[in-house]
C-alpha cells in the first residue's frame, strides 16, 4: 500500500530539548514536504525536497532542520523547540508523474512545553 | 505568489441540506487546485483536484467543485449534507511552474445540525 508514515503521532517535549519527527514514504517519489497546522490559518510549508540531498526553505522554515541523505527518508529536526512550535506536522509526498497528487502523512501532534 | 482564501471560517447546516463552500485563488497562470478533507483527529483526505478540462470535476463522498477562471474561484458543493461530512475543508492551490508548492486556505469548519 501506497503510504507516508509520519512518527510519532503525538509527541509532548519540554523547551529546549531536541527532537526528531521521522518522515518515509514507499511510493519512490522525488517530491517530499513538511507542513504546519494551526488554527486558521490552514497549513504552511516550512520546508521541501526536489530530490536527495536538495532541500528548501518553504514558508515557516525558522527553527526548523531539514536532511533528504535517501530518497524514502525526510526527517524534521527541531534543534531548540519552543512552545511557539506547538503544532499539527505533515509530511508530503508529490507524485508529479502520471497521476499528479500530493500524499500526506497521518500527522503528528507536537506539544512544546 | 499563489495564494487562497476561505472566506467563511465556520458553516452551520442543517442534515440533507445543500452546502456550499467558498474559495478563491490568487495565482498567474492556470493552476492546480485541490480540496481536502479533515475529519476531527483525522488526516486530510483528498475530496477532488481540478488540473485542465471541464470545469465541473466530481469527487468523492457526493462532493463536486466548479473551476470559475474569471472569478478566480473553485468552490466546494454537495447537494445534501449527512453528518459524517462535519469536518474542517481546506481548499488548497498548487503549481509545477511555482516548484510544486501547495499553498492552503485557512479552511472551513462545517457543523451539521440533526
Amino acid at each position: 500500500e501506497a503510504q507516508v508514515t509520519q512518527n510519532p503521532r503525538y509527541l509532548i517535549t519540554v523547551t529546549g530539548k531536541k527532537l526528531t519527527v521521522t518522515c518515509s514514504q514507499n511510493m519512490n517519489h522525488e517530491y517530499m514536504s513538511w507542513y504546519r497546522q494551526d488554527p486558521g490559518l490552514g497549513l504552511r510549508q516550512i520546508y521541501y525536497s526536489m530530490n536527495v540531498e536538495v532541500t528548501d526553505k518553504g514558508d515557516v522554515p525558522e527553527g526548523y532542520k531539514v536532511s533528504r541523505k535517501e530518497k524514502r527518508n525526510f526527517p524534521l529536526i527541531l534543534e531548540s523547540p519552543s512552545p511557539n512550535q506547538t503544532s499539527l506536522y505533515f509530511c508530503a509526498t508529490l507524485s508529479g508523474t502520471g497521476n499528479y497528487g500530493y500524499t500526506f502523512g497521518s500527522g503528528t501532534r507536537l506539544t512544546v512545553v | 505568489a499563489q495564494s487562497v482564501t476561505q472566506p467563511d471560517i465556520h458553516i452551520t447546516v442543517s442534515e440533507g441540506a445543500s452546502l456550499e463552500l467558498r474559495c478563491n485563488y490568487s495565482y498567474g497562470a492556470t493552476p492546480y487546485l485541490f480540496w481536502y478533507v479533515q475529519s476531527p483527529g483525522q488526516g486530510l483526505q483528498l475530496l477532488l483536484k481540478y488540473f485542465s478540462g471541464d470545469t465541473l470535476v466530481q469527487g468523492i463522498k457526493g462532493f463536486e467543485a466548479e473551476f470559475k477562471r474569471s472569478q478566480s474561484s473553485f468552490n466546494l458543493r454537495k447537494p445534501s449534507v449527512h453528518w459524517s461530512d462535519a469536518a474542517e475543508y481546506f481548499c488548497a492551490v498548487g503549481a509545477r511552474a511555482a516548484g510544486n508548492k501547495l499553498t492552503f486556505g485557512g479552511g472551513t469548519r462545517v457543523l451539521v445540525k440533526p
